[in-house]
């Protein structure tokens, strides 16, 4: 089935830094990548979406400066928060719209701690 | 527009119970809806989805019923099991666009 890898797992980077999330489509081509951010005991939030080859759709209050998307090829968009601070500190996690009866991929998550 | 829960909800349930996890979406433009299971720590986990054209589907051991008059999702869960304990998320689509999540309700099993 479909697979999308996420790395980093986990990340604890220092307040000012920043830090690159990649996910990676292993046995698709991903045209369109969402990304989410998930606060402790609350939902999944939509920050971002990005399409190869053109420029990232975000959702409203998200900083496109302090959150970069590219996805420079059909299988990799990457997210990179720039300048971290400890409120970024959260569960990033992206989704590929799949294939087959399940409809959307996600992949395993990268807790962020910005300490 | 997007739901967002401050404090999920909790269900609890001894084992062997039915579970009802109920959810409210907020487009009706909306024809595609999965209901996710997430552990701590982990992604989104795929329970079981339903298009806008019907009003309920089975699984194993879970239902979900659909109700568009009132944009209302329920999840049904046969049998409860300490496994089952988690989060579960309702989310909803239209036409392949990025899901949008619930606020989500942490399901209790106790034994």
């Amino acid at each position: 089935g479909a697979v999308v890898s996420q790395h980093p797992s986990r990340v604890i980077c220092k307040s000012g830094t920043s830090v690159k999330i990649e996910c990676r489509s292993l046995d698709f081509q991903a045209t369109t990548m969402f990304w989410y951010r998930q606060f402790p005991k609350q939902s999944l939030m939509l920050m971002a979406t990005s399409n190869e080859g053109s420029k990232a759709t975000y959702e409203q209050g998200v900083e496109k400066d302090k959150f970069l998307i590219n996805h420079a090829s059909l299988t990799l968009s990457t997210l990179t928060v720039t300048s971290a601070h400890p409120e970024d500190s959260s569960f990033y996690i992206c989704s590929a719209p799949g294939r087959g009866a399940y409809g959307y991929t996600f992949g395993s998550g990268t807790r962020l701690t910005v300490v | 527009g997007e739901s967002v829960g401050l404090h999920l909800p909790t269900l609890s349930v001894q084992e062997g119970d039915n579970s009802i996890i109920n959810c409210a979406y907020s487009n009706s433009a909306s024809d595609y809806f999965i209901w996710y299971k997430q552990e701590s720590g982990k992604g989104p986990q795929f329970i079981i989805d339903i298009r806008s054209n019907m009003d309920k589907r089975q699984g194993q051991r879970v239902t979900v019923l659909l109700n568009k008059t009132v944009k209302h999702l329920s999840l049904q869960i046969a049998a409860t099991q300490p496994g089952d304990s988690a989060v579960y998320f309702c989310a909803e689509t239209q036409a392949g666009t990025a899901l949008i999540f619930g606020k989500g309700t942490t399901l209790s099993v106790s034994s």
